[in-house]
């Protein structure tokens, strides 16, 4: 089944204690993207990347890392969590095919940052 | 901001009845796509359509766009309880790679 997997799917930590967000698809899409939802302010783009090894700033990067080794795989990294990063997060992959504007969602991680 | 926003915030209907969301945006825009949530799970694309597109039909999905107002629609005809969800407008900006930005939601609540 073609699907973008997140893990953990709940996660709650403590100010400082690093912590990373799995993503990977099976699809073999090209572009992936980390979002962050908060209320009232939709979805957000953290980072994305174009390809292997080509990663871009989104709208609200800081205190995330992200890093892009294989294609399948798009890892967010929280090096130094704080509790303003308490949110939804969803990881999305998209092909470079005739529908590579669409993007397929994951099921998203919520992360609670005491 | 560039982001598309939906108006209503909110909107509670019958089922039966039909439901018109819209978004509005500020930038030129390559297209522009429409995503359902269902309460705390991942977005599921609905319906894309680009920027020489007016409108386009998928099932009980009517979207129109209206590039001189830099607006867009979304027609739910016939709405179904099942159909309860946060939907959202995104778009993907002329010159884009494939950047969406989205805006912030409308919750459409049927009631049965």
């Amino acid at each position: 089944e073609a699907q973008v997997t997140q893990n953990p799917r709940y996660l709650i930590t403590v100010t400082g204690k690093k912590l990373t967000v799995t993503c990977s698809q099976n699809m073999n899409h090209e572009y992936m993207s980390w979002y962050r939802q908060d209320p009232g302010l939709g979805l957000r783009q953290i980072y994305y990347s174009m390809n292997v090894e080509v990663t871009d700033k989104g709208d609200v990067p800081e205190g995330y890392k992200v890093s892009r080794k294989e294609k399948r795989n798009f890892p967010l990294i929280l090096e130094s969590p704080s509790p303003n990063q308490t949110s939804l997060y969803f990881c999305a992959s998209s092909s470079s095919g005739q529908t590579k504007e669409t993007q397929y969602f994951g099921p998203g991680t919520r992360l609670l940052v005491l | 901001s560039q982001q598309g926003e939906e108006d209503p915030q909110a909107l509670s209907i019958q089922e039966g009845e039909n439901a018109t969301m819209n978004c509005s945006y500020k930038t030129s825009i390559n297209n522009l796509q429409w995503y359902r949530q269902n309460s705390g799970r991942g977005l599921v694309h609905l319906i894309l359509i680009r920027s020489n597109e007016r409108e386009k039909h998928s099932g009980r999905l009517r979207v129109t766009l209206d590039t001189s107002k830099k607006s867009s629609s979304l027609l739910i005809t016939a709405s179904r309880a099942a159909d309860t969800a946060s939907y959202f407008c995104a778009i993907i900006l002329s010159g884009s790679a494939r950047q969406l930005t989205f805006g912030s939601g409308t919750q459409l609540t049927v009631l049965p």
